[in-house]
């Protein structure tokens, strides 16, 4: 069975320009989520969908991030423009069920560098 | 607030001695869930392990133990006979019911280095 598989695992762009970043989860899990890394700090929740609706989005840091589920199976993250904070490690992980004890299967992220 | 701190940045650990990952958590809700998650330089987040708050029992997983302490708030990872593969960072996490079954809050991590 294929995991959750991310795509770049590595971008490097300048400042102002956009960026997309996709997800795949696993086949079959309703839940999808994004973290981010930024350097040295603790992972931060980004945002979570529930099939193709996004269940909580408190986490985006700003209207510079667009997320999207197309149909409920894969997922983006734009970063239009980019800003040199938004450097660092973006994990996508997916689960199945809707419990407290959510096991959260990741990606490879995708470091993402603003020049 | 919720919160989570692991306050070692790095360890060094001879190969087959056990070690210990410190973690302390914070949070107002009675129903909450506590993980560990293990990175490798590959990249990828492995789960370790799970403790729920209201279990009585500390996790067990293999090598992998939750030495789970609620009063003190603390819920630290043992590895035992550690090995060279161990290698990774580490990082602590919870959930938690009631402020929000869609979060889950990481710690800023350990990097553990096993020495052969």
């Amino acid at each position: 069975e294929a995991g959750v598989t991310q795509f770049p695992s590595h971008s490097v762009i300048e400042k102002g320009q956009t960026v997309t970043l996709r997800c795949d989860p696993i086949s079959g899990h309703d839940n999808l989520y994004w973290y981010r890394r930024v350097m040295g700090k603790e992972i931060k929740f980004l945002l979570h969908f529930v099939k193709e609706s996004k269940q909580d989005e408190s986490g985006m840091p700003n209207n510079r991030f667009l997320a999207e589920r197309t149909g409920g199976t894969y997922s983006t993250l734009k970063v239009q423009p980019a800003e040199l904070e938004d450097s660092g490690v973006y994990f996508c992980a997916s689960s199945q069920g809707r419990g407290l004890i959510e096991k959260l299967f990741f990606g490879s992220g995708t470091q993402l560098s603003v020049l | 607030a919720q919160k989570i701190t692991q306050t070692q940045p790095g360890m060094f650990v001879q190969e087959k001695e056990a070690v210990t990952l410190d973690c302390t958590y914070d949070t107002s809700d009675p129903s909450y869930g506590l993980f560990w998650y293990k990175q490798p330089s590959s990249g990828e987040m492995i789960f370790l392990i799970y403790q729920g708050s209201y279990d009585q029992q500390n996790a067990t997983e293999g090598r992998y133990s939750l030495n789970f302490q609620k009063a003190r708030k603390s819920a630290n990872l043992v590895i035992s006979a550690s090995q060279l593969g161990d290698s990774a960072m580490y990082f602590c996490a919870m959930s938690s019911w009631y402020s929000s079954a869609s979060k889950i809050i990481f710690g800023s991590g350990t990097r553990l280095s096993i020495r052969p």
